[in-house]
C-alpha cells in the first residue's frame, strides 16, 4: 500500500535559519504530493503540491521537488520566521481507485522557530 | 465566512457510551471526510463521502458509523466507545475529491475513560 515518511522532529531553528524537512514515499505509478501545515491549535492547511515529477510546488517561501527517482519531496525554506513554527505533514494520494486514491499522511515533523 | 465547523471542540466519555461528532460545511462542497490524529500517526482516514447519499471507508473504520443526507453535514458516530479512540478528529471538504486542498475544521479532542 501506500505509505509516507517524514523525519523525526522536533526540529528548532533559529530564525533566518534555512529549513529541510525530508519526506519519502512508497507509492503505485505517479502519486500526487502535498505538504500540508497545521498551526497550533488549528486544523491543517494546504502549504504546496505537485502531481508530476520535476513539478515544483512552492508557496510562503517553501519549496518542494517531486522527484520521482529518489522517490522524495523534501520541503525546504531558505529563511524561517517565528511565524512558520507549526507542525508540517507531507501527504500523498495514489492513482489507485476507492479507500486507496485518498490522502496518505506521514507522521508530522514538529518546527520550533526561535527569535 | 464559516468553512468547516466541528462541535465540540472538547469531550470526555465512559467506556461504553455513545456519542455523535458533528462537521458541517458552508462551501457547498462535494467531498468531506474524517481523520483521526494521534502522536506519531498523522492522520488517519477513518470514512469519507463523494457526495450526499453515499459513503464508504478509510483506513480504519471500525467502530465509528457515518452518514449524509444532506451536502452539508457529515456527522460520525462512535458507538460503543472505547479508550482506545481517544484522539483528535478532524472532518474535511473539498470541492469535489481527495486531490483538491482539503478545508479542515479545528478539530474535536476526546478522551474515552
Amino acid at each position: 500500500g501506500n505509505s509516507v515518511t517524514q523525519m523525526e522532529g522536533p526540529v528548532t531553528l533559529s530564525e533566518e535559519a534555512f529549513l529541510t524537512i525530508n519526506c519519502t514515499y512508497t507509492a503505485t505509478g505517479y502519486p500526487s504530493l502535498f505538504w500540508y501545515v497545521q498551526y497550533p491549535g488549528e486544523g491543517l492547511q494546504l502549504l504546496l503540491k505537485a502531481t508530476k515529477a520535476d513539478d515544483k510546488g512552492s508557496n510562503k517561501g517553501f519549496e518542494a521537488t517531486y522527484r520521482k527517482e529518489t522517490t522524495s519531496f523534501h520541503l525546504e525554506k531558505g529563511s524561517v520566521q517565528v511565524s512558520d513554527s507549526a507542525v508540517y505533514f507531507c501527504a500523498l494520494i495514489g492513482i489507485s481507485s476507492g479507500s486507496a486514491r485518498q490522502l496518505t499522511f506521514g507522521s508530522g515533523t514538529q518546527l520550533t522557530v526561535l527569535p | 465566512n464559516a468553512g468547516v465547523t466541528q462541535t465540540p471542540k472538547f469531550q470526555v466519555l465512559k467506556t461504553g457510551q455513545s456519542m455523535t461528532l458533528q462537521c458541517a460545511q458552508d462551501m457547498n462542497h462535494e467531498y468531506m471526510s474524517w481523520y483521526r490524529q494521534d502522536p506519531g500517526m498523522g492522520l488517519r482516514l477513518i470514512h469519507y463521502s463523494v457526495g450526499a447519499g453515499i459513503t464508504d471507508q478509510g483506513e480504519v473504520p471500525n467502530g465509528y458509523n457515518v452518514s449524509r443526507s444532506t451536502t452539508e453535514d457529515f456527522p460520525l458516530r462512535l458507538l460503543s466507545a472505547a479508550p482506545s479512540q481517544t484522539s483528535v478528529y478532524f472532518c474535511a471538504s473539498s470541492y469535489s475529491g481527495p486531490d483538491q486542498p482539503q478545508h479542515f475544521g479545528d478539530g474535536t479532542r476526546l478522551s474515552i475513560l
